[in-house]
Parts: structure tokens; sequence; C-alpha cells
């Protein structure tokens, strides 16, 4: 079936430490993957994103990898600040229809120390 | 560009009642989704517009549901004769085909049902 997932629930980091937080899907026609934030009380805002003819996408501070032979998404953080503290979702698409319709993971919320 | 806006922020109903939510998506953006969003989970997509034509629902959406997009503007989301199971964030999201499909959504909508 098609799914998208996290592998852990809850990912706890210290401030200036960086942050991985990792994602499996099952949809080996996936083409298109976005990590999106979300705060308490708000809508996911975007954060990265990379089509799958890529293995690595670079942001502000934040990294996307990707790797197709074991369908595993990782979002990297750079020197976490309090700010990221939030449930991070990955979420994925498929060009078939290009209903930009997507599919999201559990989530992982990251707490971030002081 | 004031974001994607949606109408009202909390609702609390009783059972039974039917409820209705408004969507303004970024005024340039032709395509609306509708996603569903309980405690602790990923959103799930419930439908979505390309102008004004409905052009996907998903199995989560019952009858009870039905969902407009009269002028390719802004949309509503009805829910009738709402039930415990209905309590949920209803979010929004527009985006613009060729995008690359990203999809920025709104606060949402938080939905009791009592």
């Amino acid at each position: 079936g098609e799914s998208v997932g996290l592998h852990l629930p809850t990912l706890s980091v210290q401030e200036g430490d960086n942050s991985i937080i990792n994602c499996a899907y099952s949809n080996s026609a996936s083409d298109y993957f976005i990590w999106y934030k979300q705060e308490s009380g708000k809508g996911p805002q975007f954060i990265i994103d990379i089509r799958s003819n890529m293995d690595k996408r670079q942001g502000q501070r934040v990294t996307v990898l990707l790797n197709k032979t074991v369908k595993h998404l990782s979002l990297q953080i750079a020197a976490t600040q309090p700010g990221d503290s939030a449930v991070y979702f990955c979420a994925e698409t498929h060009g078939s229809g290009n209903t930009g319709k997507l599919i999201f993971g559990q989530g992982t919320t990251l707490q971030v120390k002081p | 560009d004031t974001g994607v806006s949606q109408n009202p922020r909390h609702k609390i109903t009783k059972r039974g009642q039917n409820v209705t939510f408004r969507c303004d998506p970024i005024s340039e953006h032709n395509r609306l989704y509708w996603y569903r969003q309980t405690l602790g989970q990923g959103p799930e997509f419930l439908t979505y517009f390309q102008n004004e034509a409905q052009l996907e629902k998903s199995r989560l959406l019952s009858d009870r549901f039905s969902a407009e997009r009269p002028k390719g503007s802004f949309s509503t989301l009805e829910i009738q004769r709402t039930e415990q199971g209905d309590s949920a964030m209803y979010l929004c999201a527009s985006s613009w085909t060729g995008a690359n499909e990203k999809l920025f959504f709104g606060s949402g909508t938080q939905l009791s049902v009592l």
C-alpha cells in the first residue's frame, strides 16, 4: 500500500546541535517530496522540497537527503534553535495524474532544549 | 499576498448540527485542497479543486461532507449532521499548477463536536 512514515515520534536535541529527522516511504512511484513544519495551532509551513531526480538539496540551515534505493528521506537542521521546536512532516506525491495531492506521514516532534 | 485564510479559526457545535467553513486561497493560485488533521496525525487529503472544478474526492469524504468553489476563488466545506468523529482540524491549502506541487496551508479551522 501507499504510506509515508517517520521513524521516531519525538526527537529531543540540545540547542546548537544538528538535528536529523527521518522518513520512510513505500511508493516507488513517488517523485516529489516535501518537508513541512507545523507549530501548535498553525497550519503546516513549507520548509524544503526535492524531486526524485536529485539526492540532496540544501536550503538555509536545512538539507534534505533522498535515498531512492531504500525509499528513505531525511531532513537535517543545522545549529538547531528553540524556534525550530515543532512537529515535522514529510509528504510525498507522484506524477501520475498531476493532481498535486500530497500524502503525509505521521510526524516527528522536535524538542529543542536550551 | 496575504496567504491562505480560513474562517472561523474555531468552531464548537453540537452533534447533529451543520457547520460550514470558508477558505480564501492565495489569489493567483488555481488549485485548492481540503485536508483533515486529527491530533498526533498528519493531514489527510479530503478533496481538491482546479479552478471551480472539483477533480478528486477521498473515500474519507462521506456524503455528509460537501465542498464548493463556485467562482474558482474561495471555497466552502460543509459538514451536515455532525458527529463526534468529525472533530478535527480542517486545513485548506492552495497551489499553482506547475509550481512543483508546493502547497501553502492556512491555519485551519478547529472543529469540536460535543
